[in-house]
């Protein structure tokens, strides 16, 4: 079955330094792959996808995943956290074509001085 | 730029009262979902819709549960009789089409039974 596995589930780093957030994805096809973000009170907010094509994309605010077919990942970086990046990051995988979205436990990360 | 826009943003009601949960999509948009995520844990699919259908549902979509789009704008979820565990945030998402895959969320509106 479909499944989305985010091992970390809550990471801390220190403004400035470097954050990677893991996803692995359990999918039988070539897999839609996305990245959510959710600040606290808010709603989910897409930073980037995954559909095709160069496997390492860019998204808003700085961050990019790379996906990597051979390990089912598709993790999240970004080479220098602000404190503004402290939420809770989801990675989700479509479904099908119908839209329906399976989504990781996800990843809360915290952002120290 | 356009967004989804859900209200009420927090409801408490009683546990057994009916409840409707209200999502206005950006407007060239012709799918519609509705996802719920309790408290602490993934955020979950609950229903699709497409062309004033149901399109999928999952298992937590029970009969206590409806969608429609009454008016042509707004997209509603009803749950009949809340029941304690249907306290969570409900996200309504909404996409242009299928090719894209984007979902668009709401901030959710966030449901108390008490």
């Amino acid at each position: 079955a479909q499944s989305v596995t985010q091992p970390d589930i809550h990471i801390t780093v220190s403004e400035g330094a470097s954050l990677e957030l893991r996803c692995n994805y359990s999918y039988g096809a070539t897999p839609y792959l996305f990245w959510y973000v959710q600040s606290p009170g808010q709603g989910l907010q897409l930073l980037l996808k995954y559909f095709s094509g160069d496997t390492l994309v860019q998204g808003i605010k700085g961050f990019e995943a790379e996906f990597k077919r051979s390990q089912s990942s598709f993790n999240l970086r970004k080479p220098s956290v602000h404190w503004s990046d402290a939420a809770e990051y989801f990675c989700a995988v479509l479904y099908n074509q119908g839209g329906k979205l399976i989504f990781g436990q996800g990843t809360e990360l915290s952002v120290k001085p | 730029e356009p967004e989804v826009t859900q209200t009420p943003s927090h409801q408490v009601t009683q546990m057994g009262q009916e409840v409707i949960l209200r999502c206005v999509p950006i407007s060239n948009h012709l799918y519609f979902y509705w996802y719920r995520q309790i408290l602490g844990q993934k955020v979950e699919f609950l229903v699709s819709f497409y062309n004033n259908e149901i399109s999928e549902k999952s298992e937590i979509f029970d009969d206590q549960f409806s969608v429609e789009r009454p008016d042509g704008s707004n997209f509603t979820l009803k749950i009949r009789s809340t029941k304690l565990e249907d306290s969570a945030m409900y996200f309504c998402a909404t996409k242009q089409g299928t090719n894209t895959g984007e979902l668009f969320f709401g901030e959710g509106s966030r449901l108390t039974v008490l």
